[in-house]
């Protein structure tokens, strides 16, 4: 079976610190692919990455990072110097690389922002 | 560029009633896919289609829930006797193929409310 965690239900920083979301995921498959999605307050899905599981290099978009540790089956994401837009409820997600396609989703953690 | 769009927006049934939630994918989009989100939770898989078949519905949750994609295009989630453990967000998603390397893209979501 495949399952997401997201421990942290809910973090609040200040405006311009750095935050770490974390995401742990369970497969017995070897291959997979890993995603993070926004949800912001209009609740639309927004799309911010897929990651390959032969691919453990971490990758980095502007103020957003992530870090693949296939050791240690986390997937973690990290906003420097967040801004208030940043707030929303941030989804970690798994997905097989064969059979299923359906995405398999953590429980999200709400990220708040304060100025 | 037109994103998914799903309708209605928000939906109030009485319990027993049955409701019909459209979601129109991406034009051009092979794979569509449903999900529940419960208040607070991530979402949950319900059914994939891959074109008019669909090919996986293992988490549509009883026999009430139905599905169908006649033409390839146009989905439609079907909730007969709507019961109240039915109110959530249902979120569609499509994806150009049904590979795993391909993005889903979602809906902004249709909020069901059972009273």
């Amino acid at each position: 079976a495949q399952k997401v965690t997201q421990a942290q239900t809910e973090i609040s920083v200040v405006e311009k610190e750095d935050v770490t979301l974390d995401c742990v995921y369970e497969t017995r498959d070897t291959t997979y692919y890993l995603f993070w999605y926004k949800q912001p307050p209009s609740g639309e899905l927004v799309f911010l990455i897929r990651r390959n599981s032969f691919d453990e290099q971490n990758e980095i978009s502007g103020r957003y990072s992530w870090n693949f540790q296939k050791s240690t089956s986390s997937f973690n994401f990290t906003i420097t110097a967040s801004q208030v837009v940043d707030s929303a409820v941030y989804f970690c997600a798994l997905r097989r690389s064969e059979g299923a396609q359906k995405l398999v989703f953590g429980q999200g953690t709400r990220l708040t922002i304060n100025p | 560029g037109a994103g998914v769009s799903q309708s209605p927006r928000y939906k109030v049934a009485k319990r027993g009633q049955d409701v019909a939630l459209r979601c129109d994918p991406i034009s051009g989009h092979v794979s569509l896919f449903w999900y529940q989100q419960a208040l607070g939770q991530g979402p949950e898989f319900l059914t994939y289609f891959q074109n008019e078949a669909q090919l996986d519905k293992s988490g549509l949750p009883s026999d009430r829930f139905f599905a169908e994609r006649p033409e390839g295009s146009v989905s439609t989630l079907k909730i007969q006797r709507t019961q109240q453990e039915d109110s959530a967000v249902y979120l569609c998603a499509s994806s150009i193929f049904g590979g795993p390397s391909y993005e889903q893209y979602f809906g902004p979501g249709t909020r069901l409310t059972v009273t």
